[in-house]
């Protein structure tokens, strides 16, 4: 099984700042996700990353993939209240049939103080 | 509206009492997949389809069933629930050809 270790587990910082979160393996993925959840909902999709060295922007939320597939980050700048949630990457898993077997890494939970 | 629901929202049972999890998505998706979340472990997979009659193995496929008998539903089965599938469940569901998966609103079970 192919693993994602998110770093880190836990982000407190206040309006305004800058923050990085980071998605990293040892093993390579043929994409990975990134996707935000709020309390008491289902995870949403933010993006997906497909090709090595990618960079995506998201109004103030940047993701990259690395150039050798194995590890992606996701940037925010300037981070409002509204960002606050749980951030996890996920992957697809070379051990499951076309896509099916889908790999997480364990989270980053942000707080945004006002 | 497009969703992905699931029922019960929360549950609270006992050790062994048989419990199934309904989920069921409006968006005509091949593709459906259970998830455990815990704190600190992130989501971890289930049991995935990829179509009618179709099911796999996730990462932690011991104690639970699934089946997929219609394109609509895919019910989560724990036939003899322990206290270590304590939980919250989340259903998904995606088309084939495109990436984005939907997950459903989550189901809190407790087994005491």
């Amino acid at each position: 099984t192919q693993l994602l270790e998110q770093s880190p587990q836990f982000l407190s910082i206040q309006e305004g700042e800058n923050l990085t979160v980071y998605c990293n393996s040892s093993s390579v993925f043929s994409s990975l996700q990134w996707y935000r959840q709020e309390p008491g909902e289902g995870p949403v999709l933010l993006v997906t990353v497909v090709t090595g060295g990618e960079v995506k922007k998201l109004k103030r939320l940047t993701f990259q993939f690395g150039d050798a597939r194995k590890d992606s980050s996701l940037h925010i700048t300037a981070a409002q209240p509204g960002d606050t949630g749980l951030y996890l990457c996920a992957g697809p898993n070379a051990g499951g049939t076309s896509y099916g077997k889908l790999t997480f890494g364990q989270g980053t939970i942000l707080t945004v103080h006002p | 509206e497009a969703q992905v629901t699931q029922n019960p929202r929360y549950l609270i049972t006992v050790t062994g009492k048989k419990l199934t999890v309904t989920c069921s998505q409006n968006m005509n998706h091949e593709y459906m997949s259970w998830y455990r979340q815990d704190p600190g472990l992130g989501l971890r997979q289930i049991y995935y389809s990829m179509n009618v009659e179709v099911t796999d193995k996730g990462d932690v496929p011991e104690g639970y069933k699934v089946s997929r008998k219609e394109k609509r539903n895919f019910p989560l089965i724990l036939e003899s629930p322990s206290p270590n599938q304590t939980s919250l469940y989340f259903c998904a569901s995606r088309a084939l050809s495109y990436n984005e998966q939907f997950f459903g609103p989550g189901t809190r079970l407790t087994v005491l």
